[in-house]
């Protein structure tokens, strides 16, 4: 079945500097893929959903970019600010799975200000 | 204001009791799921529902059961807890069982097995 592999787990960043996670998959029929935050102590939050056909998805602050050729998913945060810190997971939806996401096992990020 | 709610958010129990967890949603999703989470482990599904009495196990459903009995109200209970099960629970809801469905997480209950 499909498997997430996100990296790194950790991830700590200058206030201004760029952040980037990364997620890699293995099914090729996979077709959604999400982000989500999770601040500390509290629930997970959509950041972005990105559908298989979109490569570059621009949100507030952060670029979401899909390489299917690589089946590799990345979070770039663009200069990032003490309120960016959080854990991030990213979630992949495949064919083979219709009735559910799979989960990479998240990035704590760090903004040092 | 599309929600989910859980309760309680703390709880603290004995090895052997009992726990009933509970989850509402106010937007009418088909689909429930309740997850596990602990650190390195990331989000662990437990049970997903698809609808009233429409239940299946996830991952690892073991020492885990769950009841739907009206579509906006989910459960999970643990019989005779074990301190394994020490973890944050969420639940969350989707509209139907498509893959493209965004999830909704609930606030999560933090569960102590002691």
């Amino acid at each position: 079945g499909e498997q997430v592999e996100q990296r790194p787990p950790h991830l700590s960043v200058r206030e201004g500097d760029s952040a980037v996670i990364t997620c890699t998959y293995t099914d090729p029929n996979s077709y959604y893929f999400f982000w989500y935050k999770q601040e500390p102590g509290a629930s997970l939050q959509l950041l972005m959903k990105v559908f298989s056909s979109t490569e570059i998805n621009e949100g507030q602050g952060f670029t979401v970019l899909l390489n299917k050729k690589d089946k590799r998913l990345s979070l770039n945060l663009t200069a990032a600010h003490p309120g960016d810190s959080a854990a991030y997971f990213c979630a992949v939806s495949a064919d083979t799975n219709a009735y559910k996401v799979i989960f990479g096992k998240g990035t704590h990020l760090h903004v040092l200000p | 204001d599309m929600k989910v709610t859980q309760m309680p958010r703390y709880l603290i129990k004995r090895m052997g009791e009992n726990v009933l967890l509970e989850c509402g949603q106010d937007m009418s999703h088909e689909t429930m799921y309740w997850y596990r989470q602990d650190p390195g482990l990331g989000l662990q599904l437990i049970y997903i529902s698809y609808d009233v009495d429409s239940n299946s196990e996830g991952d690892i459903p073991k020492g885990y059961r769950v009841s739907r009995k009206k579509r906006e109200h989910f459960s999970l209970i643990l019989d005779s807890a074990k301190t394994n099960q020490t973890s944050v629970y969420f639940c969350a809801s989707s509209l139907r069982q498509a893959r493209q469905d965004t999830q909704y997480f609930g606030p999560g209950t933090r569960l102590l097995v002691l």
